[in-house]
Formats: structure tokens, C-alpha cells, sequence
């Protein structure tokens, strides 16, 4: 697609549940990162996926949080037994490959408000 | 630990005015600082980026200035206009252990530029 694709655009969840968050990066963009933006604060590094290597999760809170990326393209972000401090919205970016990265910076979508109640 | 320190949070500015927006960072190994714009119910945008072996770089009515030896860099937007209303943040990217880079987000400056 032209760029990078995220859904649901919005999603209240009642507290406990589970959630699922998708995103479709740029057809060809090997790198795909996953951000959370809480209200006043920056952008907070999640996950990281670039081509068939493991992910780097260093940025996932707790083992609530989990993501995969099936077939190098689609990515889903779950968070389980959601709580009110997991409400913000999540943004998802890829890239092309370290190169590209370095000279282009990342491409985002427009993000997934998460609001649990 | 925050390791890029934007600032000011919020400012606003008259049209026509310049826009100054500060970072710090003290990880050496950061060597790419790349700036994001942010419209409402959009993701940030790349807006411009300097390698730290250049000391200023202008596109446009946007100029990033680098201080090496400071650790500090700045966005200067000139001839402000209400349409650059935006959460401006400040990013620095280092080498992951994967051979990949990664980048750290400052937490954003609120712009309003008033008519």
C-alpha cells in the first residue's frame, strides 16, 4: 500500500481483555517497529521486527504484551488482560532496510487509540 | 533514564515569528537526529535529519543546528505560520545490538503559531 496501514483506528475494551492491534507496513519494508504514545510523553520504543531475524523486545512492559509478524508483512500487537494504564495509542513504522533507515528515518501510521475502561 | 531531553514542552508563537525547540542527549553512540512532525490523529512525520558531522542543516524555512561537542541540537523554524501547528519531537538513533538502529523519541513540543 502506499503507506503504513493500522486498525482498528479506535477501540475501547473493558479491563481484563484481550486485545489485538494490526498493522500492515509498506509492501517491501523489511523493518517494523511498534511505539506507544501515552498522553504528554514521547514515543515509547515496543518492538522491533527486521526481515527473518528474532525480534527485539526489550521495549515491551511486561508479558502482557506480546507481537509477531507473519510472513515478514503483517504485524499484530496483543495485550492481554488489559488495564487502564495500558490506554494510549500505538503506533506502528517500518522502514526499508539499516540503509534506507538511516537516511529516510521511518515511515508511521496513523495509529491505534486504545482506550480501556 | 530519558536519554534525548527536549524542551520547551509547549510554546507559541506569533506568525511570522522563528520557533526554537531544544534538545540534549549524552549517549555518544547516538549518530543520526532525525526530527518528527505530529498532526493531530496522525503519526509523526520525518521532518528533517543531520548526521553529527555537519553542523547545520536547512530545508526550507526548517534548519536543525548541531552542537557535538555540547550534546545539544535545535530546531529552528522560520517565518512561523499557523499551518506548522504541530507536536514537533526530536529523535537520535543508535546501532542496535542486531545490526539494526533504533530510535529514541525526545517527549514533544507542542507548537501553536497564533495569527
Amino acid at each position: 500500500g502506499a503507506g503504513v496501514s493500522q486498525s482498528p483506528s479506535n477501540k475501547v475494551t473493558e479491563k481484563g481483555k484481550d486485545v489485538e492491534l494490526r498493522c500492515d507496513p509498506i509492501s517491501g519494508h523489511t523493518a517494523l517497529y511498534w511505539y506507544r504514545q501515552s498522553l504528554g510523553q514521547g514515543l515509547e520504543f515496543l518492538i522491533y521486527f527486521q526481515g527473518n531475524s528474532a525480534p527485539d523486545k526489550s521495549g515491551l512492559p511486561s508479558d502482557r504484551f506480546s507481537a509477531e509478524r507473519t510472513g515478514g508483512s503483517v504485524s499484530t500487537l496483543t495485550i492481554q488482560r488489559t488495564q487502564q494504564e495500558d490506554s494510549a495509542v500505538y503506533l506502528c513504522a517500518s522502514s526499508l532496510e539499516k540503509v534506507r533507515h538511516r537516511v529516510g528515518g521511518y515511515t508511521f501510521g496513523s495509529g491505534t487509540r486504545l482506550t480501556v475502561v | 533514564q530519558q536519554q534525548v531531553k527536549q524542551s520547551p514542552q509547549s510554546l507559541i508563537v506569533q506568525k511570522g515569528g522563528i520557533s526554537i525547540i531544544n534538545c540534549a542527549y549524552e549517549n555518544t553512540a547516538f549518530d543520526y537526529f532525525p526530527w518528527y512532525q505530529q498532526f493531530p490523529g496522525k503519526g509523526p512525520a520525518l521532518l528533517i535529519a543531520i548526521r553529527p558531522d555537519v553542523s547545520e542543516k536547512k530545508e526550507g524555512r526548517f534548519t536543525i543546528s548541531f552542537n557535538k561537542s555540547a550534546k545539544q541540537f535545535s530546531l529552528h523554524i522560520m517565518d512561523s505560520q499557523p499551518g506548522d501547528s504541530a507536536t514537533y519531537f526530536c529523535a537520535a538513533s543508535e546501532r542496535s545490538g542486531a545490526g539494526s538502529y533504533q530510535l529514541t523519541f525526545g517527549k514533544g513540543t507542542k507548537l501553536s503559531v497564533i495569527p
